[in-house]
């Protein structure tokens, strides 16, 4: 079974553009779930899509943004870009059904610089 | 508030010897636990998960891990550490029976491991 895939992998970005990073769950995953990961702020939860809904959402500006395709893919946004969001963003799938939770698998990453 | 503890920032290891990683949590009730590896630029690797049951559970890579409800500690342990186990090691937790998938991380413990 294939992993988890984000694509771009990596992504240079000017402060005040926005981006869209894209997110492939393991096949039959249909939660989908976004961290950041920075040197001084570590692994942060940015939220969580399940069958095309927001279920959670972590404390990050409204400038980060989400959602999910019927077939599980999400992509997150991020408008008007500040150097903090350099980061490591790092998508995860589970095969969550309702409240039962399952172990998470990560994607690869994508590396956003801000310039 | 929910929170994790990796006291440790960094731990050198002789290859061959032994490790134990610390991590303790504090949360109202006992969460579901795990222990994720992260080689550099990449994504996070599960290495293992405690939900239930046995308190010593079996991962991949040669791993455990002990979960003491007393202690509200679930450290990570290895009898004989090879070079390609230098890497971040997170512990996590996340709340049960709840359906939210928010996974709340430690800061991370690096490994080096030495010849």
């Amino acid at each position: 079974k294939a992993g988890v895939t984000q694509t771009p992998r990596y992504l240079i970005k000017t402060r005040g553009q926005q981006v869209t990073l894209s997110c492939s769950p393991i096949s039959g995953h249909r939660s989908v779930s976004w961290y950041q990961q920075t040197p001084g702020q570590g692994l942060q939860f940015l939220f969580e899509y399940f069958s095309e809904t927001q279920r959670n959402k972590g404390n990050f500006p409204g400038r980060f943004s989400g959602r999910q395709f019927s077939n599980s893919r999400s992509e997150m946004n991020v408008s008007t870009l500040e150097l903090g969001d350099s980061a490591l963003y790092l998508c995860a799938s589970s095969s969550a059904i309702g409240t039962t939770l399952y172990e998470q698998y990560f994607g690869p990453g994508t590396r956003l610089t801000v310039t | 508030a929910q929170s994790v503890t990796q006291p440790d920032i960094h731990i050198t290891v002789s290859e061959g010897a032994s490790l134990e990683l610390r991590c303790n949590y504090s949360y109202g009730a006992t969460p579901y636990l795990f222990w994720y590896v992260q080689s550099p630029g990449q994504g996070l690797q599960l290495l293992l998960k405690y939900f239930s049951g046995d308190t010593l559970v079996q991962g991949i890579k040669g791993f455990e891990a002990e979960f003491k409800r007393s202690q509200s500690s679930f450290n990570l342990r290895k009898p004989s550490v090879h070079w390609s186990d230098a890497a971040e090691y997170f512990c996590a937790v996340v709340r049960p029976n709840t359906g939210f998938q928010k996974l709340v991380f430690g800061t991370g413990t690096r490994l080096l491991v030495s010849p």
